[in-house]
């Protein structure tokens, strides 16, 4: 069973569309990431929620808005697509434990290409 | 702000060598977690370890070894006798819990490790 799953694995679209990317997991935990892997490789934290609660937004422009109708549930659409937007989004997830920090799981994946 | 480096960008080896995968960090927090992760080129990000900031024993795991000194912020990662398998871009981070739920992971900009047969 797939701990972290997202959908699609690959993405391919046209400068200007919108489109979504979805992530569930099953392993009980309630904290949802999304990342971005630019071209060379460096990984950087875009949004966290907490119990369907928004925690951290990193300064990413306000066409990507991250939804979580649900714990085990984070996605995120992507208005407008840019050039720029190309990239790999990673779901992760993790147990929030206060004062301590729990490794994150990350699903697989989605390779997001703009033409 | 908290800040991970990994000044190695790519390393080359050939199989059977031992291989170490440097990491340094900066954090003004006392509290903190660093983690290792696995990228290999089929693209998934692999957990490897956690260590706490009071925990500076060393450990081992099969063929992996993780080298923790605060002393000099360093978290080391060394492969012995490294395998092809173990091929893969790998990424040190950093986390300072003592925010809370804003707590986030920062990562290094990774190590491109290539083992040769």
């Amino acid at each position: 069973d797939t701990a972290v799953s997202q959908t699609p694995k690959y993405l391919v679209t046209q400068m200007g569309n919108d489109k979504s990317i979805k992530c569930e997991q099953n392993l009980g935990h309630d904290t949802m990431y999304w990342y971005k892997q630019d071209s060379k490789k460096f990984l950087k934290i875009m949004f966290s929620y907490n119990n369907k609660e928004l925690i951290i937004n990193e300064t990413v422009p306000n066409r990507f808005s991250p939804k979580s109708p649900d714990k085990a549930h984070l996605n995120l659409h992507i208005n407008s697509l840019e050039l720029g937007d190309s990239a790999v989004y990673f779901c992760a997830s993790s147990q929030y434990q206060g004062y301590s920090y729990n490794e994150q799981f990350f699903g697989p994946g989605t390779r997001l290409t703009v033409l | 702000a908290q800040k991970v480096t990994q000044a190695q960008t790519e390393i080359s080896v050939v199989e059977k060598e031992d291989v170490t995968l440097d990491c340094v960090y900066e954090t003004r927090d006392t509290t903190y977690y660093l983690f290792w992760y696995k990228q290999p080129p089929s693209g998934e990000l692999v957990f490897l370890i956690r260590r706490n900031s009071f925990d500076e024993q060393n450990e081992i795991s099969g063929r992996y070894s993780w080298n923790f000194q605060k002393s000099t912020s360093s978290f080391n990662f060394t492969i012995t006798a490294s395998q092809v398998v173990d091929s893969a871009v790998y990424f040190c981070a950093l986390s300072e819990p003592g925010t809370g739920a804003n707590s986030k992971l920062t990562f290094g900009k990774g190590i491109t490790l290539s083992v040769r047969p």
